[in-house]
Order: C-alpha cells, then structure tokens, then sequence
C-alpha cells in the first residue's frame, strides 16, 4: 500500500530553537495534513493543506504542500516546552480506498528548557 | 460537544477473552475508523464506515471485527484476545472524504 516517510524520527531541541520536519512519498496526494498527538491523548489537527504549492501558518507553525504533491513540510518556529509531543503527517488520495488518510509514523519532539 | 468518545479508556484482559470498545461521536459524521498505534509503527487503520450500516477492512483487520448499527457509533470487537492486540486504540470520524479527522482520546489495551 501508500506509504510516507516521515522524518526525522525524534528531535531533542533547546526552547526557543526552530524546528522542520517533512514527509515524502512515492505517490501523489490530493490533501496533506499535519496533526500533533499530547502523550495520552489522540492527536489533533494542526494544519490542512488542499492545493500543490499551498504554504499555510497556524501561529508559530508554518506548513507547505509540495509542487510536486509529493511531500510536506512543517516548521515550528521558537520552539516552546509545550511543543513537545509526536507530529504526525497525514496524506488523501481521493483515488485511492473511499479517501482514507495515510499517515508516517511519526516526529517525536522533545523541547529543554 | 463531546466530539469523539471512546470506553473503556483502559483495560487488562486475559488471552482469550472478548470485548467491545466503543466510539461515539456527536458530529453527525458520517465516516468513522478504528486505528491502533504500536511504538514505532505509526497509526494503522484496522476497520473503517463509509456509513450506518456499512464497513470495510483496512490495513490489519485480522482478529477484530466491527459493527455500525447506528451513525453515531462504531463498536470493535475482539473476539479471542491475543498479547499481540496490547496496544492502543483510536477511534476518529470525518463529515466527508477529504476533510481532516476528529480522534477520540484512545483505549489502553493490555492483553496478557
């Protein structure tokens, strides 16, 4: 099936410091979606992204759509401690099965203070 | 508004034994799914609905199954729990395809 590679897989940065991330994948998505997941919680959505070259900014994040609609960025700008969490990405293809969302496994983020 | 809630939020169970988790949502959406995330592995889609009355396998539906009797709740069942189905499940609905999903707060499965 889809695939997306998220990374990087954990980041261990100081407050204040900017954080980026991406996903990539090997087929073209339609909708990139980026959530952030509190330990013990589901996660929530942060940024959704619905056009080739889209740059959307939710406060302090920022998060592209790929010209090429193969990947996404997001980046978190001075990072805060309650930044920490697992950032998750998430693509639809309407073609593929009844639109369900793929999603990377996952950016854990750790902010010291 | 409760958006998605999901019972129990924790459970123990013996390998053998049955239970039900349930997810109800209060949005009106019509599509909803079962995903369970293991360390590393991301979210997997188990069961998905299109709508009340439909379901369909995602991408590891072995030894769960699951009902939608009514729109507003999507029950999954494990039928003869093993150690491998510890994890942690999340149930999530969206109004349509192509619109971001609503997670519930997810259900601690140990299985031992």
């Amino acid at each position: 099936g889809q695939q997306l590679n998220q990374s990087p897989q954990s980041m261990f940065i100081q407050e204040g410091e900017d954080v980026s991330m991406n996903c990539t994948s090997s087929s073209i998505f339609n909708t990139w979606l980026w959530y952030k997941q509190d330990p013990g919680e589901g996660p929530v959505l942060l940024i959704a992204l619905y056009k080739a070259g889209e740059l959307t900014s939710n406060g302090r994040l920022t998060a592209q759509f790929g010209i090429t609609r193969k990947d996404s960025f997001l980046n978190i700008s001075a990072s805060i401690p309650s930044d920490v969490g697992i950032y998750f990405c998430a693509g639809l293809n309407y073609g593929g099965s009844q639109g369900n969302l793929i999603f990377g496994k996952g950016t854990k983020l750790s902010v010291k203070p | 508004n409760a958006g998605v809630t999901q019972t129990p939020k924790f459970r123990v169970l013996k390998t053998g034994q049955s239970m039900t988790l349930l997810c109800a949502q209060d949005m009106n959406h019509e599509y909803m799914y079962w995903y369970r995330q293991d360390p590393g592995m991301g979210l997997r889609l188990i069961h998905y609905s299109v709508g009340e009355g439909t379901t369909a396998k995602g991408e590891v539906p072995d030894g769960y199954n699951v009902s939608r009797l009514k729109k507003q709740n999507f029950l999954l069942g494990l039928e003869s729990a093993a150690p491998s189905q510890t994890s942690v499940y999340f149930c999530a609905s969206t109004p349509r395809a192509g619109n971001g999903y609503t997670f519930g707060s997810g259900t601690r499965l140990t299985v031992v």
